[in-house]
């Protein structure tokens, strides 16, 4: 099946500063989703990108689709501690209704 | 309501036993999802509905998963004879026109 590789891990950070997470792939795919999940709860969507090159914003995150349709990263700005919790990038395959999930980075803001 | 609600939010069940999970999906979305997380691990698909039909059952582990829908409504995951593997959250998404998938908040169950 597709291996989606999403990096880092975990981070921890400062409140106030900038995060960047990325997936990558060997595969192709022509939708990228980046949701979060809090504890407890059901992963709750943050972006959908559907175009090779997009860039989409919501808020201060931005997320872009890879040029390759190989990649993707989402970056944070000025983060905060509503931010903590597990980020997953999800890929759709053309023809195929099933999300295929990243392992996760999990973000924690030091106090 | 306004998004996915899934029932109950927790079940302990004895290993041996069956268990019925269910998915109220958002209302007027045709697509609906279901999937497994294990502790600390991403999500695996189980199985897709479109209306009341499975095009996709390709993520079932075994045959003691089965799922339904009826019409373009409540959906239940069935698991029969669970096995202490089997513990894990089981999440349900809807969608719609779009291929954004939205989530309900998961059941977490236990096999003891």
């Amino acid at each position: 099946g597709q291996q989606l590789n999403q990096s880092p891990q975990s981070m921890f950070i400062q409140e106030g500063e900038d995060v960047s997470m990325n997936c990558t792939s060997s595969s192709i795919f022509n939708t990228w989703l980046w949701y979060k999940q809090d504890p407890g709860e059901g992963p709750v969507l943050l972006i959908a990108l559907y175009k090779a090159g997009e860039l989409t914003s919501n808020g201060r995150l931005t997320a872009q689709f890879g040029i390759t349709r190989k990649d993707s990263f989402l970056n944070i700005s000025a983060s905060i501690p509503s931010d903590v919790g597990i980020y997953f990038c999800a890929v759709r395959v053309f023809g195929n209704e099933k999300l295929t999930f990243g392992t996760g980075t999990r973000l924690t803001i030091i106090p | 309501g306004a998004g996915v609600s899934q029932s109950p939010s927790n079940k302990v069940t004895e290993k041996g036993k069956d268990v019925e999970l269910r998915c109220d999906p958002i209302s007027g979305h045709t697509a609906l999802y279901w999937y497994r997380q294990r502790l600390g691990q991403g999500l695996e698909f189980l199985i897709y509905f479109q209306g009341n039909s499975a095009p996709d059952k390709s993520g079932l582990p075994s045959d003691r998963f089965s799922a339904e829908r009826t019409g373009e409504s409540v959906s239940t995951l069935t698991i029969q004879r669970t096995q202490q593997e089997d513990s894990a959250v089981y999440l349900c998404a809807s969608g719609g026109t779009s291929y954004e998938q939205y989530f309900g908040p998961g059941t977490r169950l236990t096999v003891t």
